[in-house]
Order: C-alpha cells, then structure tokens, then sequence
C-alpha cells in the first residue's frame, strides 16, 4: 500500500524558516518524480514545487521561487522541502504527492504550515 | 504558464443525475489533463488521467474526455459520495491546477 506522511509544519513568524519532511513507503520511491502542492484553508491547489527521481530536474511555483528549495533522499525514502524566508501568504496545508506520468496519483494527508506573528 | 479555468464554478443538482464538468486550458495540453476529486477534511484523489484514463479503483461512473484545449468530466449517475469538489489539471512542464467545481446537493 503506497503511503505518504508528512511532517514538519507548524506555527513560524514571517521571516523564519521550516523544514518538511515526507517518508514514502509501499512504492520503489526512486523510480518516480515527487511534488509539493500547497491549500490554502478553503481555496484550491497550488503546485509549489516538484522533483525528477536522481534530482536533476527540479522546478518551483514563481511564488517560491528562490525561497523554497526541495530535494529528496532515495535511500531514506524521504521527500523534503526547505522554507525559507516565510510570508504570511505561504500559509497552507502542504501536500507530498507521488507522480504518474503527467498526474499524481497518491497524496499524504498533508502538513499544516502557519505564518504568524 | 497554462491557465486552467474550470466551469462552472458550482453545480446544483440531485442525485442519480447526470453531472458534467468543464475544463479550459489558454493553450493546448494535448491529452496531458488529470481530474481529481476532493472531500472537506480530505487530501485530493486522482480520478482520471492523460483525459480519459480511469485511475486504479475509479468506478466507472466517471469518465473523462477531450484533447488539446477542451476537456470534460462526466458523472454518469451522481451517487451521495460524489458531491464534492472537482479540480483539472494540467502538465505542460510542472502540474497546474484550475480553479475548481464544487457539485453540491440541490
């Protein structure tokens, strides 16, 4: 059974920094691209950043772009993207979701991040 | 970047009918559209993909349609679980989501 678990979030002041963290199990973690996609409480997705299987194509959101950096750890199993320089707008629940081709086929339930002072 | 605008926004109906969702891209996505479904409280499900490709354990209820820059989702027959909300996406490069249809109860 494929499952993903994020983990990580919490409250920050704006300027700070998170780390999130996402351990994969049930698939051959290595084999597939991994995304980060972010909800805003009550509104729609966003993609916010996403990572090919050896790390050597990796794309970000323009919201994010130069603040947030994501990688993955293959022995581990583990997707992570660091946070920095947080705004009050990157308030969101964050997902880690596996890729299918040009889909993403399973999601954690998500980790919740809030900026505020 | 390729928009994705969903309509319409909000979907009343009852069920047992028929529910049909549109999705818009400002430029061709060829067939490389995906539809999920999300629940209040719940992470997004993926429905179909490449536009008309059911997903694992996806009942066929729901089909998927459409190529280029036009896509629909059809529910055949609206069972109480399907009101939820629906989202397109699109993956030119790097996925992108449309706005969203909400199918509630009317």
């Amino acid at each position: 059974e494929v499952q993903l678990v994020e983990s990580g979030g919490g409250l920050v002041q704006p300027g700070r920094s998170l780390r999130l963290s996402c351990a994969a199990s049930g698939f051959t973690f290595d084999d597939y691209a991994m995304h980060w996609v972010r909800q805003t409480p009550g509104k729609g997705l966003e993609w916010v950043s996403g990572i090919n299987w050896n790390s050597d194509t990796i794309g970000y959101a323009d919201s994010v772009k130069g603040r947030f950096t994501i990688s993955r750890d293959n022995a581990k199993n583990s997707l992570y993207l660091q946070m920095n320089s947080l705004r009050a707008e990157d308030t969101a629940l964050y997902y880690c979701a596996k890729a299918l081709g040009s889909a993403l086929d399973y999601w954690g339930q998500g980790t919740l991040v809030t900026v505020s002072s | 970047e390729i928009v994705l605008t969903q309509s319409p926004a909000t979907l009343s109906l009852s069920p047992g009918e028929r529910a049909t969702l549109s999705c818009r891209a400002s430029q061709s996505v060829y067939s490389y559209l995906a539809w999920y479904q999300q629940k209040a409280g719940q992470a997004p499900r993926l429905l179909i993909y490449d536009a008309s490709n059911r997903a694992t354990g996806i009942p066929a209820r729901f089909s998927g349609s459409g190529s280029g820059t036009d896509f629909t989702l059809t529910i055949s027959s609206l069972e109480p679980e399907d009101f939820a909300v629906y989202y397109c996406q699109q993956r030119s490069k790097w996925p992108y989501f449309g706005g969203g249809t909400k199918v509630e109860i009317k």
